[in-house]
């Protein structure tokens, strides 16, 4: 069974650009959340999708989004993007997404802004 | 809402010693607690995780205990072996549809 597939696995991009990351879930979940990791601030939720619908959403500016489509593959997107949006992103994939449920993240992606 | 702290932030133990690394929340309706373990490089894997329902769970070398009293939980690895070496946090359910991470925990397993 394929895991959590992100990608790319490395970008980097300057101040200004917009960037999109996508994730694909383990096959059969329909749940997929995303988390900021940085040094400083460690694994802060950013959003979680549920059958292509947001149904909760970190204290993320809104120039974070994301989408889900419904093969359940989700994207997030920043834009105009400032230095501090340097971080790994993860997606994590599970069955449902409420309390008690099994998450598996990917690999990540790590978005280097200059 | 849901805080969670985990201690200590880094640990070195020598090779088969055991580790204990502790974490705390504060949401007394929270009922799943997930362990991760991410290497240099990767994601956190999924280790160990423990229901409200059980107080103690075991895998291996690993294992992981909750006192639903108390609102803390730990993660205990025996015999410790060089590939143990790695950042572990520990999660709680933020709410709906998150979970809250603790500011993870260096082990270092020397040799």
């Amino acid at each position: 069974k394929a895991g959590v597939t992100q990608t790319p696995r490395y970008l980097i991009k300057t101040r200004g650009q917009q960037v999109t990351l996508s994730c694909s879930p383990i096959s059969g979940h329909r749940s997929v959340s995303w988390y900021q990791q940085t040094p400083g601030q460690g694994l802060q939720f950013l959003f979680e999708y549920f059958s292509e619908t947001q149904r909760n959403k970190g204290n993320f500016p809104g120039r974070f989004s994301g989408r889900q489509f419904s093969n359940s593959r989700s994207e997030m997107n920043v834009s105009t993007l400032e230095l501090g949006d340097s971080a790994l992103y993860l997606c994590a994939s599970s069955s449902g997404g409420g309390r008690g449920t099994e998450a598996f993240f990917g690999q990540g992606t790590r978005l280097t802004v200059v | 809402g849901e805080n969670v702290e985990q201690h200590p932030s880094t640990l070195s133990v020598q090779e088969g010693d055991s580790a204990v690394i502790k974490c705390t929340y504060s949401d007394s309706a929270s009922n799943y607690f997930p362990w991760y373990k991410q290497e240099l490089g990767k994601g956190p894997q999924l280790i160990i995780d423990i229901r409200s329902n059980v107080g103690e769970k075991k895998d291996q070398r690993i294992a992981v205990t909750l006192n639903k009293t108390a609102k803390h939980f730990s993660l205990h690895i025996t015999e410790t072996q060089p590939e143990d070496s790695a950042v572990y946090f520990c999660a709680a359910p933020g709410g709906t549809y998150k979970y809250i991470f603790g500011t993870g925990t260096r082990l270092k397993v020397l040799a």
